[in-house]
């Protein structure tokens, strides 16, 4: 079954607590991306991948790190958390990143909700 | 860069028509995309039309776009308790990608017998 899985889904952990968030797909895909969903902000891209070692800043980077050493896997990082990044987390997947969402499907995780004490 | 506004929160009751309604502000957007949030869930893409488009309909879902006022919206046919999600309203300016997409806050329909 083609998916993207995040581990953990849920996560309770104090400031300055590095935590890391991970994210695997089955599908093969070049593009990956990470999301954070805040209530009257929508989703807003944090950081993006489009393949292997190849990883850049989306809109709202600050205070995360991601890494891309294999395909399947693309971990967000935070080294030092505050509460500003309690938040829903969701990682996506597609074939590339050069198409649009009609021509080439983009799978989202089932989410990660993080609480920052 | 490019906005997109998108009212919080619609309550209908079922069997009634659910408009949401999305305004943008980049012109130069190519194509415009509905996606359906269900609890605990990721997004799934609905439905999309393209910029040259006024309208689409596809079963229920009617996309209406009117560009001169950068308006777009979603009518739900005969709304059912299964449609109770969020709706993000998304665009994609010229230049095109998935690291280009812009979304809308999310608005939360709730359906009532």
């Amino acid at each position: 079954e083609a998916q993207v899985t995040q581990n953990p889904r849920y996560l309770i952990t104090v400031t300055g607590k590095k935590l890391t968030v991970t994210c695997s797909q089955n599908m093969n895909h070049e593009y990956m991306s990470w999301y954070r969903q805040d209530p009257g902000l929508g989703l807003r891209q944090i950081y993006y991948s489009m393949n292997v070692e190849a990883t850049d800043k989306g809109d709202v980077p600050e205070g995360y790190k991601v890494s891309r050493k294999e395909k399947r896997n693309f971990p967000l990082i935070l080294e030092s958390p505050s509460p500003n990044q309690t938040s829903l987390y969701f990682c996506a997947s597609s074939r590339t990143a050069d198409r649009y969402p009609h021509t080439d499907t983009q799978y989202f995780g089932p989410g990660t909700r993080l609480t920052v004490l | 860069g490019e906005d997109v506004e998108q009212s919080l929160f619609l309550s209908v009751r079922e069997g009634d028509s659910s408009v949401i309604n999305c305004t943008y502000t980049d012109s130069s957007s190519t194509y415009l995309y509905w996606y359906k949030q269900e609890p605990g869930a990721g997004l799934q893409l609905l439905t999309y039309i393209f910029s040259n488009m006024d309208m689409k309909q596809d079963q229920r879902l009617t996309v209406l776009l009117n560009k001169k006022d950068k308006h777009l919206s979603l009518r739900i046919a005969d709304t059912q308790t299964g449609d109770s999600a969020i709706y993000f309203c998304a665009v994609v300016p010229f230049s095109g990608g998935y690291n280009k997409l812009i979304f809308g806050a999310g608005t939360r329909l709730a359906v009532h017998p």
